[in-house]
């Protein structure tokens, strides 16, 4: 399977513990970016990297949560002090810049419920 | 600031019968990009197209057709012949500008086919 992965698909955890999610983009895009979806609407833009470095935080990052990209091929993004307003599906996508728009190709996400 | 609106929560209809999604989108910017993404119960976001805002040709692609009109500040999709594989949520999206990597969602139109 060559498209982007991710793990774990579900993951329920308590309130106040940290959780590590997990994606691995396609092999060959340099872009990798990570959102979240609540139930009922659409994905919400939290950060993005080319490469290793990471180029844009969103404001709904907060300080608890941080993403990695350490050698420019998969990501981790880490939850710490989890609330239950973090409960959501957590979606990654990558693409290829190439100088232009290029389609982001999405992973099948990672589902957390923080009880 | 940029905004995607998808008026329509829901959409049901019989197989074969023809469905339009909305999308209408809001940006101060001369150079966007809007894209179609469909999501199945899988929870993967598929990408179906891609538009910049200099091309207002209509595309068509199998029974999948876009209506996008820059006076109206729309970007419709259209299923001719409707399947009940069509049944899934919607997504429209907005790329501000260029050098901007980041997708605006609407909320998505949930699609039933019914068989």
């Amino acid at each position: 399977d060559t498209g982007v992965s991710q793990n774990p698909r579900h993951k329920i955890t308590k309130r106040g513990q940290n959780v590590t999610f997990r994606c691995d983009p396609i092999s060959e895009h340099n872009r990798l970016y990570w959102y979240r979806q609540t139930l009922g609407q659409g994905p919400e833009f939290l950060t993005y990297f080319q490469n290793e470095a990471q180029l844009e935080k969103s404001r709904l990052l907060s300080d608890r949560f941080s993403a990695e990209r350490p050698k420019g091929s998969f990501s981790t993004l880490e939850i710490q002090r989890t609330e239950q307003g973090d409960s959501a599906m957590y979606l990654c996508a990558s693409s290829n810049s190439l100088g232009r728009h290029t389609e982001a190709f999405f992973g099948q996400g990672t589902r957390l419920t923080v009880v | 600031a940029q905004k995607v609106t998808q008026a329509q929560t829901e959409i049901s209809v019989v197989e074969k019968e023809d469905v339009t999604l909305d999308c209408v989108y809001e940006t101060r910017d001369t150079t966007y990009y809007l894209f179609w993404y469909k999501q199945p119960p899988s929870g993967e976001l598929v990408f179906l197209i891609r538009r910049n805002s200099f091309d207002e040709q209509n595309e068509i692609s199998g029974r999948y057709s876009w209506n996008f009109q820059k006076s109206t500040s729309s970007f419709n999709f259209t299923i001719t012949a409707s399947q009940v594989v069509d049944s899934a949520v919607y997504f429209c999206a907005l790329i501000p500008g260029f050098g901007n990597e980041k997708l605006t969602f609407g909320t998505g139109t949930r699609l039933t086919i019914i068989p």
